[in-house]
């Protein structure tokens, strides 16, 4: 069974452009979470979709958004790019929300911001 | 809101000797899940073990097992015969039991490096 891939793997931009970044989930698996992590900040939670619905979001500005498709896919955009958001980008997916369900986590996007 | 914090920006162990790993956290709710994973320089997290609180017995897997002392809230990984593979960051995280959500909240980690 393939894993949960994400692409692009690496991303260079500038300021103020924008960025959309994918996730396939492992096949089955309903619900995908997005995770920021930083060397200073560490792993911080940006949202969770599960059936094309976001149900949950973290303490992110409005210029981070989301969305889950009919296939479970997902996007995530980044707007008005700012230094401070080069980060590891981390997708994981799980078969349903919450309980026990453990989370797989992708390769991660590298996004560097110029 | 819960938090997690790991002491140990860096912990060093030789092949084949045994390393404690700490986590504390942070929770006014009495069912949770904790976990241990590990990210290798490939980037990838790996599920490592995990912990239902409302059990008492502590979580094992191979040579990965836990110190679950929940009154204490404290969750410390223990790595017996530790190989060159285990050198990764190693990360605790905590999730609520009957929210609904996946949501991991993460310590801050701890880098494990394995001496020949």
């Amino acid at each position: 069974k393939a894993g949960v891939t994400q692409t692009p793997r690496y991303l260079i931009k500038t300021r103020g452009q924008q960025v959309t970044l994918s996730c396939s989930p492992i096949s089955g698996h309903r619900s995908v979470s997005w995770y920021q992590q930083t060397p200073g900040q560490g792993l911080q939670f940006l949202f969770e979709y599960f059936s094309e619905t976001q149900r949950n979001k973290g303490n992110f500005p409005g210029r981070f958004s989301g969305r889950q498709f009919s296939n479970s896919r997902s996007e995530m955009n980044v707007s008005t790019l700012e230094l401070g958001d080069s980060a590891l980008y981390l997708c994981a997916s799980s078969p349903s929300t919450g309980g026990d369900q453990p989370q797989h986590f992708g390769d991660g996007t590298r996004l560097s911001i110029l | 809101a819960q938090t997690v914090t790991q002491s140990q920006p860096e912990m060093s162990v030789q092949e084949a000797e045994t390393v404690t790993l700490s986590c504390t956290y942070d929770t006014s709710e009495s069912d949770y899940y904790l976990f241990w994973y590990k990210q290798p320089p490939s980037r990838q997290m790996i599920l490592v073990i995990r912990q239902e609180a409302y059990k008492q017995q502590n979580a094992t897997e191979n040579r990965f097992s836990v110190n679950f002392q929940k009154a204490a809230k404290s969750f410390s990984l223990k790595i017996s015969d530790s190989q060159l593979g285990d050198a990764a960051m190693y990360f605790c995280a905590y999730r609520s039991f009957g929210s609904g959500y996946s949501t991991l909240t993460f310590g801050k980690g701890t880098m494990l490096l394995v001496s020949p």
